[in-house]
């Protein structure tokens, strides 16, 4: 099925750990994004990809890196793991000039860290 | 992007017109108005987008007054599976924008 696949869907990290969380879209997409959700709040964007070779920080980039490895992925990476980067992480994926309508979501990771 | 304001909540029963305004004085004239619904552990899906006047599709219907300083997401007869989170976002769709969302509106249907 066409869409953007998370994985792993879920992880529970402790206090200093590193983990990379992947993203892949087969729709042909140009843009993709990582977004995280904390519980009672809406998406916030963490760091976003215009283009394969581009990436640029959103609201909350601090802690996180990212890697657009080419233009199907892009991941994200949690060098020393926090309590504070307990949340859902969600992905998204869209083709510039299409409108905002045009962004598709995967269905999340949610990461733990204790 | 345009900040936007909407309300936090809303209650509704089934089979009830839901209408959520938003409000955004900033819009730029060349910026879209967005429509996202987000259900429980899920990703948000788009509903509905506009540039002026009305727009209606299977989903809902989108209402934007001659200034586009607001919007209001009218959602007709809803049912308890409309219970979701719903987003409003103005922007310009152009390479090197990403959507905002802000906390949105939480729509709770009862029977």
């Amino acid at each position: 099925n066409a869409g953007v696949t998370q994985t792993p869907k879920f992880q529970v990290l402790k206090t200093g750990q590193s983990m990379t969380l992947q993203c892949a879209q087969d729709m042909n997409h140009n843009s993709m994004y990582w977004y995280r959700q904390d519980p009672g709040m809406g998406l916030r964007l963490i760091y976003y990809s215009a283009s394969e070779g581009t990436t640029d920080k959103g609201e909350v980039p601090n802690g996180y890196n990212v890697s657009r490895l080419n233009k199907r992925e892009f991941s994200l990476r949690l060098e020393s793991a926090a309590p504070s980067q307990t949340s859902v992480y969600f992905c998204a994926s869209s083709e510039p000039g299409q409108g905002f309508y045009g962004y598709t979501f995967g269905s999340g990771t949610r990461l733990t860290v204790v | 992007l345009a900040k936007t304001t909407q309300p936090i909540s809303m209650d509704s029963y089934e089979g009830q017109e839901v209408n959520i305004t938003c409000s955004h004085n900033n819009i730029a004239t060349n910026d879209y108005i967005t429509w996202y619904q987000q259900f429980p552990s899920q990703g948000p899906r788009f509903i509905i987008q506009g540039y002026k006047t009305k727009v209606t599709n299977e989903v809902a219907s989108l209402f934007i007054p001659a200034d586009r300083k607001s919007s209001t997401l009218s959602l007709p007869r809803v049912s308890l599976s409309d219970t979701a989170v719903y987003y409003c976002l103005v922007g310009d769709d152009q390479a090197g924008t990403a959507l905002i969302f802000g906390k949105g509106t939480t729509l709770s249907v009862s029977s």
